[in-house]
């Protein structure tokens, strides 16, 4: 395990809802970023969160937002639920800026009915 | 827009024998690269990874991984497979600070 935890674990959502994914970070680690992994591909980068700024994002919509907070964890928020944000999103943490190794969490599986 | 192409999305061989595993990677600047692996059930871990230097890498569980700037590749090999070797690959690369790309993945099943 890496440290990285992540809730919940399984969501199931409806078409237009909100939904609002955790993670906390490794201890001493101040860089968070997100990533949705579909069933059958590799992980998508959503964005990324340093010292609580966003300061990096994949090309996905605005309804997709996220928050640090100053301990360093992390929310993403997706707004207006649509069938294809049905996922995997894994939450990964890093030393900071200049440390290339990130690790991740278990995910958050979201069903989208 | 870079990617990485992974070649196979599904491996299955037994027990003893090779393992390579098939990346390429379309940039042509400096690149940091990356192979994890996601066993069943489990966390995606990083097996290996190639910033500079020596361009064989060696990594955990007895994998290296060999970068050829010429072929924009970085294929992971393993010499000999274990049933525990089963999971799914993935190949990575990341550009400037923050954005690790990854390719679609490998499953690989080892048969006992």
């Amino acid at each position: 395990e890496t440290g990285v935890t992540q809730s919940p674990t399984h969501l199931i959502k409806t078409r237009g809802q909100q939904v609002t994914l955790r993670c906390s970070s490794q201890s001493g680690h101040n860089t968070v970023s997100w990533y949705q992994q579909a069933l059958g591909q590799g992980p998508q980068f959503i964005f990324q969160y340093y010292r609580e700024e966003e300061n990096g994002r994949g090309n996905f919509p605005p309804r997709f937002s996220g928050l640090q907070f100053p301990n360093y964890s992390s929310e993403l928020n997706v707004n207006a639920l649509e069938l294809d944000d049905s996922a995997l999103y894994l939450c990964a943490s890093r030393a900071g800026m200049g440390d290339n190794e990130q690790f991740f969490g278990p995910g958050t599986r979201l069903t989208v009915l | 827009a870079q990617s990485v192409s992974q070649h196979n999305h599904h491996v299955i061989l037994s027990e003893a024998a090779s393992l390579e595993l098939g990346c390429n990677y379309s940039y042509g600047g400096t690149v940091n690269l990356f192979w994890y692996v996601q066993y069943p059930g489990q966390h995606l871990q990083l097996l290996l990874k190639y910033f500079s230097g020596d361009p064989l890498v060696k990594g955990i569980k007895g994998f290296e991984a060999e970068f050829i700037k010429s072929k924009f590749s970085f294929n992971l090999r393993k010499p000999s497979v274990q049933w525990s070797d089963t999971a799914e690959y993935f190949c990575a690369v990341i550009l400037n600070d923050y954005k690790l790309s990854f390719g679609a993945g490998t499953t690989v099943t080892v048969r006992a």
